[in-house]
């Protein structure tokens, strides 16, 4: 596979689940990051991991919990998510953090039931 | 607040004529200004960036105007094609922050 690659394409959970989306990266990059894309709205920058290390939280709720075990692989935890959680989440990767391309996966689109 | 503000929000435009979306930001501190490109079932993709010390650049049929000291910049499509109808969006980024548009649906019309 090349690029970056997210499963599942499709998710349908209740609020009471748990579950987690997977990013891996094929791309040799070191830096990976989370967005959510909503109908109508920019897309939102979630987390940001630089060689493994997280370096931003833009204040999302901890019902969204990030990992990241190493520079090809980040994962988001999810549990006890809300309805208005329903969205489009997006995984993308950059060589470097900074203003560098970013290349994104296809996304996993999520509804929370 | 919308640390990027882009229009039009949709856009159709016929075959060979000129698409143009234009983006406005506030904050002077950005300094990379990428527009990606994004098609129904897929992630957005890089189309072309442009840095603060150049006020055009072009690739192919695309090209990036920017004016800093109005802190706009657009994305012109020449002789557009129904190829090119998708979602664009415009994005504003300073180190780990990266702030996009709401989009533009363009929709080019054979």
């Amino acid at each position: 596979e090349t690029g970056v690659t997210q499963t599942p394409r499709h998710l349908v959970m209740g609020m009471t689940n748990k579950k987690s989306l997977k990013c891996e990266q094929h791309l040799g990059h070191n830096a990976m990051y989370w967005y959510k894309q909503s109908a109508k709205k920019p897309l939102e920058l979630m987390f940001v991991y630089n060689f493994k290390e997280q370096t931003e939280n833009n204040s999302v709720p901890s019902r969204f919990s990030p990992e990241c075990p190493n520079s090809s692989h980040l994962f988001l935890h999810l549990h006890t998510l809300q309805p208005e959680d329903s969205a489009l989440y997006l995984c993308a990767s950059s060589q470097v953090l900074g203003t560098y391309e970013q290349y994104f996966g296809p996304g996993t689109r999520l509804t929370v039931t | 607040q919308q640390q990027v503000k882009q229009s039009p929000q949709s856009l159709i435009v016929q075959k060979g004529g000129i698409s143009i979306i234009n983006c406005a930001y506030e904050n002077t501190a950005f300094d990379y200004f990428p527009w990606y490109q994004q098609f129904p079932g897929k992630g957005p993709a890089l189309l072309i960036a442009i840095r603060p010390d150049v006020s055009e650049k072009k690739e192919g049929r695309f090209t990036i105007s920017f004016n800093k000291s109005a802190k706009q910049f657009s994305l012109h499509i020449m002789d557009s094609q129904p190829g090119d109808s998708a979602t664009y969006f415009c994005a504003a980024s300073t180190g780990n922050q990266f702030y996009f548009g709401t989009g533009t649906s363009l929709t080019v019309i054979p």
